[in-house]
């Protein structure tokens, strides 16, 4: 079975350019997380998607960041401008929303550099 | 100046040898903690899962152990293989949202 499928794998971009990345969920997960994992600050959770309905954004760092799920199937997180303290790798995970047992699934990441 | 980060607890062990990971976990509303290992250009992978209402749980070659008293979460690997070296998260589930929330982190490092 496809796991979850992120989008690029890595990422070089200067600083004030737009960043689009993507992630595919596991098909039949409803639930769809967007973190963020650094040095400094571990994994922090970003936003979350119930029914491609937004849940909780409270992590988002600020205005720049935004995410959509116009489908069950697609997601994207967008940064805009991009600055260099965005540099991190960011994880898509997807799980199964209301089964008290369902870990969340992970994708390997895109590894962002903003210059 | 010197950037800080996260200070990762570190743990090696003999191949061979079982390793002990632990974590203490916050909430003692949480009823579902994950265990996840997560090797170096990759995502954390699902190793294994106890529920609150459990105290033990094994799987192959693994161990999740459960005290909620003092909120203390333990993984046993036995016999452990350099297959094995990666960073391993605990994970907590609040009873009340879908929220999993994430400890720093300990590293292990197989030695053959």
């Amino acid at each position: 079975d496809a796991g979850v499928i992120q989008s690029p794998r890595h990422e070089v971009t200067e600083m004030g350019q737009e960043v689009t990345l993507r992630c595919k969920p596991i098909s039949g997960h409803n639930s769809l997380f967007w973190y963020r994992q650094t040095m400094m600050r571990g994994l922090e959770l970003l936003i979350y998607f119930n029914n491609n309905v937004p849940i909780d954004d409270s992590g988002m760092p600020e205005d720049r960041f935004s995410a959509k799920m116009p489908n069950a199937s697609f997601s994207t997180l967008k940064i805009q401008p991009s600055e260099p303290r965005d540099s991190a790798v960011y994880f898509c995970a997807s799980t199964q929303q209301g089964a008290l047992t369902q870990p969340q699934h992970f994708g390997d990441g895109t590894r962002l550099s903003i210059l | 100046g010197e950037s800080v980060g996260l200070h990762l607890p570190t743990l090696s062990v003999q191949e061979g040898d079982n390793s002990i990971i632990n974590c203490a976990y916050s909430n003692s509303a949480s009823d579902y903690f994950i265990w996840y290992k997560q090797e170096s250009g990759k995502g954390p992978q699902f190793i294994i899962d106890i529920r609150s209402n459990m105290d033990k749980r094994q799987g192959q070659r693994v161990t999740v152990l459960l005290n909620k008293t003092v909120k203390h979460l333990s993984l046993q690997i036995a016999a452990t293989q350099p297959g094995d070296s990666a960073v391993y998260f605990c994970a907590e589930k609040f009873s009340s949202g879908n929220q999993f929330y994430f400890g720093t982190g300990t590293s292990l490092t197989v030695i053959p």
